[in-house]
């Protein structure tokens, strides 16, 4: 069974630094590109950031470029988001999510979020 | 980048109906366009691809249409777990991927 586990999220102010964990079981980690998205509290869906299979190409929203960071340790099965920087609308729940690698390659299988808060 | 529009924002609809929700790109994204279906607390759910492809275990009353900047998601004959948020994503333009605003389907 696929699954995605988030964690690193909590309270943080503004200026300050958290890093985001995504555990990953149930599939082949080192073949998958893999995303981060974010949903601010009742808000839609924000891609974050995305990193191909070896964490040699990366991408970033503009909101976020320059602050946060994506990495991967495919000998532990994990993806990470470093952000810094925070600013009070980086506030939200943060997914990571698998590239399904087929098709539109849509994002197929999803965690269940790890709240960050900014705020001082 | 590419705006996805969504619409309508919400909806109400009784248990049997029959719906459907538009999405529109701000410019033509082919097919590269995939469904999502959320629920309150929980990760989205990935249901169609390519816009009209269903995704494996997903129920065939759902279904996906459109090619290029109008697509839609119809979903017959509805069931009590269909209400939630569903959400629309383009992958033709990538960095950034966006998503629609989402569409909240509640019942009547």
């Amino acid at each position: 069974e696929v699954q995605l586990v988030e964690s690193g999220g909590g309270i943080v102010q503004p200026g300050g630094s958290l890093r985001l964990s995504c555990a990953v079981s149930g599939f082949t980690f080192s073949n998958y590109w893999m995303h981060w998205v974010r949903q601010a509290p009742g808000k839609g869906l924000e891609w974050v950031s995305r990193i191909n299979t070896y964490d040699s190409f990366t991408g970033y929203a503009d909101s976020v470029k320059g602050r946060f960071t994506i990495s991967r340790d495919n000998a532990k099965n994990t993806l990470y988001l470093q952000m810094n920087s925070l600013r009070d609308e980086d506030t939200a729940v943060y997914y990571c999510a698998r590239d399904a690698n087929y098709g539109s390659d849509p994002f197929d299988y999803w965690g269940q979020g790890t709240l960050v808060t900014v705020s001082s | 980048d590419i705006q996805m529009t969504q619409s309508p924002s919400s909806l109400s609809a009784s248990v049997g109906d029959t719906v459907t929700i538009t999405c529109r790109a701000s410019q033509s994204i082919g097919n590269s366009l995939n469904w999502y279906q959320q629920k309150p607390g929980k990760g989205p759910k990935f249901l169609i691809y390519g816009a009209s492809s269903l995704r494996n275990g997903v129920p065939l009353r759902f279904s996906g249409s459109g090619s290029e900047t109008e697509f839609t998601l119809t979903i017959s004959s509805l069931q009590p777990e269909d209400f939630a948020t569903y959400f629309c994503h383009q992958t033709y333009s990538t960095v950034p991927y966006t998503f629609g605003q989402g569409t909240k389907l509640e019942i009547k």
